[in-house]
């Protein structure tokens, strides 16, 4: 298994400032992936990001918006910029455990629950 | 990924069995049905997986259409810790390590 811890676990901030999120795995993983979960709402993945590369961003998010870094192997960070009310949501990030043969485990952090005054 | 419907909500009574359904019409040869559940205030945790054949674990059952176009997941005795979204997810075998792709869910609600 894969034990993921993020900081900070909420925040408040003010419209218009940036929030970066920290996510530390006990183990090196290939494949890093954050989510947003808007209230109420499923999950939505906003980026894949693995190590020595540049993030791949799904439909909807760009890289000026949520700039994502992927130092090593056990760690990265999510920066939401110019924050509007309309980011508040719970953003999680997740990895993929080892490679088991018929399926792949994805581990989830508890999330950081941001709220844009 | 191809498409999951799931009801929007479900009831149980503690301590009853509980019959999550899933439709999957579309899925290929080579989807695995995957189950995650969220529990409140918490990220998602796996639960249980199957290609073809019926499978049980600790957690739960997971019972399979012989034409594969559907699945229920099996709570054999609810407790009021199941109350959680829960999610079917078809995921392809070759791209196994690709991201979960998550849809609406089933928010099941355990009554006392």
């Amino acid at each position: 298994s894969a034990v993921i811890s993020q900081k900070p676990s909420r925040d408040i901030c003010q419209r218009g400032t940036s929030l970066t999120i920290q996510c530390q795995v006990d183990s090196q993983v290939t494949m890093m992936f954050w989510y947003r979960q808007q209230p109420g709402q499923s999950l939505t993945l906003i980026a894949t990001a693995n190590q020595g590369s540049e993030a791949t961003y799904e439909s909807g998010f760009v890289i000026d918006k949520f700039p994502i870094s992927r130092p090593n192997l056990t760690f990265s960070t999510l920066t939401v910029s110019n924050l509007s009310p309309e980011d508040s949501s719970i953003y999680l990030c997740s990895v993929v455990g080892a490679d088991r043969g018929s399926y792949n485990e994805q581990f989830f952090g508890p999330g950081t629950r941001l709220t844009v005054l | 990924d191809a498409k999951t419907t799931q009801p929007n909500s479900m009831e149980s009574n503690e301590e009853e069995p509980v019959h999550l359904p899933c439709n999957h019409s579309t899925i290929s040869g080579t989807d695995y049905i995957h189950w995650y559940r969220q529990l409140p205030s918490q990220g998602p945790e796996y639960v249980i997986h199957g290609l073809t054949s019926n499978v049980n674990n600790r957690m739960a059952s997971l019972a399979i259409a012989e034409d594969r176009k559907s699945s229920t997941l099996i709570l054999h005795r609810a407790t009021l810790r199941d109350a959680a979204v829960y999610y079917c997810i078809l995921r392809d075998l070759k791209t196994s390590y690709d991201k979960v792709i998550f849809g609406p869910g089933t928010s099941l609600s355990v009554i006392p």
